[in-house]
């Protein structure tokens, strides 16, 4: 069975910076690109950006490319996203998702305030 | 980037009627490798979204048959036949034949 274990909830000040994790088991790590994903409250889905998990490739969404940084160990199954100079704007939770959108992380709520 | 426009973005039925929803694309989603990777997944409240259909009409293991997908190059449907009480939530089409991106979601309620 796949499962992609997300880091728990995180409240953070505006302007520092936060990397949650994403842990897979159940297949092989490196089959499929893990993409990013962002669900402000009660909004849509947004594309952050995948990484290949084989060699480290990323491909970001333009108004991602300053804000996420995607990375990968393949010695742990463990994809990280880190978010940094973080605003009110960023306060939304973030999903990781594998194999072509089939499988998903539970989410992570990441809270900036002060 | 590709722009997905789903209508409508809300949707009421009742237990047992048959429902579609359209996603539009501002371009076309045929890949060069001739599959379309236009799928479907429903976001029941406080969950994760999960995959309903994949490649346009094919239909993800576990997933009951009263869902179907169909459609190519911009226009895509999808469809239940015969809503059922664990249907509502929020559905999203998504492409991934270029950078990814979402449509806006259609919200499935009752009425």
């Amino acid at each position: 069975e796949v499962l992609l274990q997300q880091s728990g909830a995180e409240l953070v000040r505006p302007g520092s910076s936060v990397k949650i994790s994403c842990k897979a088991s159940g297949y092989t790590f490196t089959d499929y690109y893990m993409h990013w994903v962002k669900q402000r409250p009660e909004q849509g889905l947004v594309w952050i950006g995948r990484i290949n998990p084989a060699n480290g490739n990323t491909v970001y969404a333009e108004k991602f490319k300053s804000k996420a940084t995607l990375t990968a160990d393949k010695s742990s199954n463990t994809a990280y996203m880190q978010l940094s100079s973080l605003t009110s704007e960023d306060t939304a939770t973030y999903f990781c998702t594998w194999g072509g959108f089939a499988y998903w992380g539970q989410g992570t709520l990441v809270t900036v305030s002060s | 980037d590709v722009v997905l426009t789903q209508t409508p973005p809300t949707l009421s039925a009742t237990i047992g009627q048959s429902v579609s929803i359209s996603c539009r694309s501002s371009q076309s989603l045929l890949h060069s490798n001739g599959n379309t990777y236009l799928h479907w997944l429903l976001q029941r409240p406080g969950q994760s979204p999960q995959l309903l259909i994949y490649l346009v009409s094919r239909l993800e293991s576990g997933v009951p048959n009263r869902f179907s997908g169909s459609g190519s190059g911009t226009d895509f449907t999808l469809k239940i036949s015969g809503v059922e009480a664990e249907d509502l939530g929020v559905y999203y089409c998504v492409q991934g034949t270029h950078a990814p991106t979402f449509g806006g979601g259609t919200k499935l309620e009752l009425k």
